[in-house]
């Protein structure tokens, strides 16, 4: 079946530095990606939907600015956690959805970002 | 506004009981609901969709609308079936998930 790769898979910085994610998808296309936050035993958190060749669409609460959604081709979209700190430190997932609608979601495996 | 309540954290069934984790929500359109499973160290994949009307796995999920419920069934669970379970609800435009829960099933 279609694949996701997200990249990288775990991540440690200082706070201060900026963080990018990539999300693929292999051997599909799409135009719209989603991008997830996970807390420790909760749920997980639609951050934005980002829409290839446009702006991202963000929830609301999830700072525009700090998360830096580019979707820059059909097979590719990146999240960049600007000035990381601490409270960063989250679990980041991304997902495409399958092709051909029914709204079925492929997911990545997840990137585990710790900030020092 | 849309959400979706899975009020239990974590189940614990031994082998060979009834499972059932619940799943209620909210929406004012025409719900489309999915439930999604994350296995230990494995990424979110799909389980089932309540359109499909099928069972995966032993498990089925009916959609009740008067109840605005999806409740995940199986009736004898293996040790394999040990995971997190998201329900989740398409609102449109993005998947809305639960806050999951956690199936131990025991021998």
């Amino acid at each position: 079946g279609a694949v996701v790769s997200q990249h990288p898979s775990r991540v440690i910085c200082k706070s201060g530095t900026s963080v990018k994610i990539e999300c693929r998808s292999l051997d599909f296309q799409a135009t719209t990606m989603f991008w997830y936050r996970q807390f420790p035993k909760k749920s997980l958190m639609l951050m934005a939907t980002s829409n290839e060749g446009s702006k991202a669409t963000y929830e609301q609460g999830v700072e525009k600015d700090k998360f830096l959604i580019n979707h820059a081709s059909l097979t590719l979209s990146t999240l960049t956690v600007t000035s990381a700190h601490p409270e960063d430190s989250s679990f980041y997932i991304c997902s495409a959805p399958k092709p051909g609608g029914k709204n079925i979601q492929y997911f990545g495996a997840g990137t585990r970002l710790s900030v020092l | 506004a849309q959400r979706v309540t899975q009020p239990e954290k974590l189940l614990s069934v031994f082998k060979g009981a009834p499972v059932e984790l619940k799943c209620n929500y909210s929406y004012s359109g025409s719900p489309e609901l999915f439930w999604y499973v994350q296995y230990s160290r494995q990424r979110l994949q799909l389980l089932l969709r309540h359109i499909s009307r099928e069972s995966i796995k032993g498990f089925t999920a009916d959609l009740n609308k008067g109840e605005t419920s999806f409740h995940l069934k199986k009736p004898f669970a293996q040790e394999e079936d040990s995971a997190m379970y998201y329900c989740a609800l398409w609102c449109g435009t993005a998947l809305i998930f639960g806050k999951g829960t956690t199936l131990s099933v025991s021998s």
